[in-house]
């Protein structure tokens, strides 16, 4: 079935340093792609999708780029900022696999930014 | 007013007792979704609805059971409460549709403790 792996965490940087959370998937057909973030205390909200190969999402600041030859859609972010302290979680959609009509979730990656 | 809604958002309670939890939403959307939170597992799908007259289960239904009593409402219940089934829950609706791209809004979440 559909899968989604994420990098260990959890991820701790100095403020404006430079993110990348790997993110990679196991789908068949064309999976649409999604990063959700978690802030401390509340639900997910979307932060970025794509929806076919070489699609760049972004916002924020934050952008993955859909690479099928990797099955990957990693996200990157150039000057992190404390704010910017939340889990992040990558999920895919599937018109055509087990994830039809569902996402299907990595484990997450908690991010802490220092000052 | 948020879009997703859902009650209790904490709750304590003992091994064996019956526990609902309620997801309210207008969004107007057609599919709505029940997911835990488990730390370093990310979310697991527990049920899902896409319309009022279609209940699925997910990869982790053992020990669960929902309604959808319009659509707009969907419950979680819990018939006998135990400790491993603490955990943060959340609910989450989509539109419906045959693109594939199944963007979802999430509620807050209930945290739930079985003693």
């Amino acid at each position: 079935g559909d899968s989604v792996t994420q990098m260990e965490g959890p991820v701790t940087l100095s403020e404006e340093a430079f993110l990348t959370i790997n993110c990679t998937y196991t789908a068949t057909g064309y999976p649409s792609l999604f990063w959700y973030v978690q802030y401390p205390g509340e639900g997910l909200q979307l932060l970025l999708k794509a929806t076919k190969a070489d699609d760049k999402g972004s916002n924020k600041g934050f952008e993955a780029t859909y690479r099928k030859e990797t099955t990957s859609f990693h996200l990157e972010k150039g000057s992190v900022q404390v704010s910017d302290s939340a889990v992040y979680f990558c999920a895919l959609s599937n018109a055509g696999g087990t994830s039809y009509g569902k996402l299907t979730f990595g484990q997450g990656t908690i991010l802490t930014v220092h000052p | 007013d948020a879009d997703v809604t859902q009650t209790p958002r904490n709750r304590i309670t003992k091994t064996g007792k019956r526990i609902m939890l309620e997801c309210s939403q207008t969004k107007g959307h057609d599919r709505m979704y029940w997911y835990r939170q488990d730390p370093g597992l990310g979310l697991r799908l527990i049920y899902y609805s896409f319309d009022v007259k279609d209940i699925n289960k997910g990869e982790i239904s053992d020990g669960y059971s929902v309604s959808r009593q319009a659509q707009a409402k969907f419950s979680l219940s819990l018939e006998s409460a135990i400790p491993n089934q603490t955990a943060l829950y959340f609910c989450a609706t989509s539109e419906a549709g045959t693109s594939g791209i199944y963007e979802q809004f999430f509620g807050p979440g209930t945290r739930l403790t079985v003693l």
